[in-house]
């Protein structure tokens, strides 16, 4: 069964860095998102892609945050300036429509650790 | 601002006994309901989900109930198996929003021997 995947599995940086986090959404899928999760809490959502445009955004996905699209297959998530916080578990998913009627296929995520 | 609340954290069931598994939500937008099943180490993987014109869904050993009124959504798993073991996440789509999903903080499942 296709999966989406996430590179790296695990991610320390120091605070003040710029990490990427990439994914590999399921090839056929049009809608692209990015959630993460905080140990302990919920999951939240970041960021919803589609059509090489981000269609929502979440309060949290403020100006250090950035996703791109670059070639056919990849979605990337960039945190340009990284906070103590912004330690979590990043996930990535994909769908083939809207969430509505299509749920979202989910990758195992990046474990982001900020120094 | 939680609006999708799992007021229990952890849940322990015996095996092959009902595993219930509860979910509150406040806002009344939401009109799309799934749950999602977490094993450590990997993504959330969806189980089953129920729009708001229909108060039950089944499939398999997983049923949904969904109370309007109540604002109240619950996960029936019968029987449970040991494989249920998980965390369990019950989340929402808002009305005319459905490019997010709002998800609750989790109910970790324990099956017992």
């Amino acid at each position: 069964e296709p999966e989406v995947t996430q590179t790296p599995s695990h991610q320390v940086t120091q605070m003040g860095q710029e990490v990427i986090l990439r994914c590999v959404p399921i090839s056929n899928h049009l809608y692209f998102y990015w959630y993460r999760q905080i140990l302990g809490q919920k999951v939240e959502f970041l960021v919803s892609f589609y059509n090489n445009e981000i269609s929502e955004k979440s309060e949290i996905f403020d100006d250090q945050f950035s996703v791109e699209r670059p070639d056919g297959s990849n979605f990337t998530l960039k945190i340009r300036s990284t906070k103590l916080e912004d330690s979590a578990m990043y996930f990535c998913a994909s769908s083939s429509r809207s969430s509505y009627n299509s749920p979202l296929h989910f990758g195992n995520g990046t474990r982001l650790t900020v120094t | 601002d939680q609006q999708v609340k799992q007021n229990s954290p952890s849940l322990s069931v015996q095996e092959g006994r009902i595993s219930i598994l509860n979910c509150d939500y406040t806002n009344s937008m939401f009109d799309y309901f799934l749950w999602y099943k977490k094993y450590p180490a990997e993504g959330p993987t969806f189980l089953i989900s129920i729009s708001s014109i229909k108060d039950k869904n089944e499939d398999g050993r997983f049923t949904v109930f969904l109370n309007k009124s109540a604002k109240h959504l619950s996960l029936h798993i019968v029987p449970s198996q040991p494989g249920d073991s998980a965390v369990y996440f019950c989340a929402a789509t808002p009305m005319n929003r459905d490019d997010k999903i709002i998800f609750g903080k989790g109910t970790r499942l324990h099956i017992l021997p």
